[in-house]
């Protein structure tokens, strides 16, 4: 059983799309968080909200507490955004992660 | 460069061996997390420390401990290595419990 579920798996776009990327959690949580990671390996924290909608960027993420969903939206996107991006949740002391979906953007 | 460091890099060793990663927060920050990041599993919380104390245990395994100094750097150890253990070992710290995390560049633990 995932805590945390992502989609899609697997996403490419042309340069210039704007791109969605929804996550869905099962147990309550303090905050929902945002993660990238370049094929080099390092993680880079994009967002952490526990309500509404924060925007950095051409970067906006949304989440709905009562549907317990949120989404990663890329506006104008561009290669340097190719990447995996996770949705993790912290829940109590603990902390759940997705299977992350992996994003190619296409020049 | 998000302050974070972690040392080694890379570590190589063979099944059975005990290692020790380390990890360095940002200045200022009291809270240290360790993930585990592996092909099959993702990515997993292992640990929180705060100012020194842990905080929440995650899915570590007991062949596994950490600790926080004074200091407020921290150490992973890891024994009695298995070839299932190899994987990516993050740490991440923040200013307090709940805030957010910046992570470091990982450790790539490799067992033969």
């Amino acid at each position: 059983k995932n805590e945390v579920e992502q989609s899609p798996q697997n996403l490419t776009a042309q340069e210039g799309e704007f791109i969605t990327i929804n996550c869905s959690y099962s147990v309550g949580i303090s905050a929902l968080h945002w993660l990238q990671q370049h094929p080099g390996g390092g993680i880079v924290s994009l967002f952490m909200l526990s309500s509404g909608k924060k925007k950095h960027g051409r970067l906006i993420a949304t989440i709905n507490i009562q549907e317990k969903h949120s989404s990663l939206h890329i506006t104008a996107s561009h290669p340097r955004d190719s990447a995996v991006y996770i949705c993790a949740v912290s829940s109590g002391n603990q902390f759940y992660f997705g299977t992350g979906t992996s994003l190619t953007v296409i020049p | 460069d998000s302050g974070v460091t972690q040392t080694p890099k890379h570590l190589i060793t063979a099944t059975g061996q005990r290692v020790t990663l380390r990890c360095s927060p940002r200045s200022g920050d009291l809270s240290v997390y360790w993930y585990q990041q592996s092909l099959d599993q993702g990515l997993q919380f292992l640990i929180q420390y705060y100012n020194g104390e842990e905080r929440a245990k995650g899915n570590i395994l007991e062949r596994f401990s950490a600790q926080q100094f004074p200091d407020l750097h921290s150490e992973l150890n890891l024994s009695s290595l298995e070839l299932g253990d190899s994987a990516l070992y993050f740490c991440a710290s923040s200013v307090d419990m709940g805030s957010e995390q910046y992570f470091g560049p990982g450790t790539r633990l490799t067992v033969t």
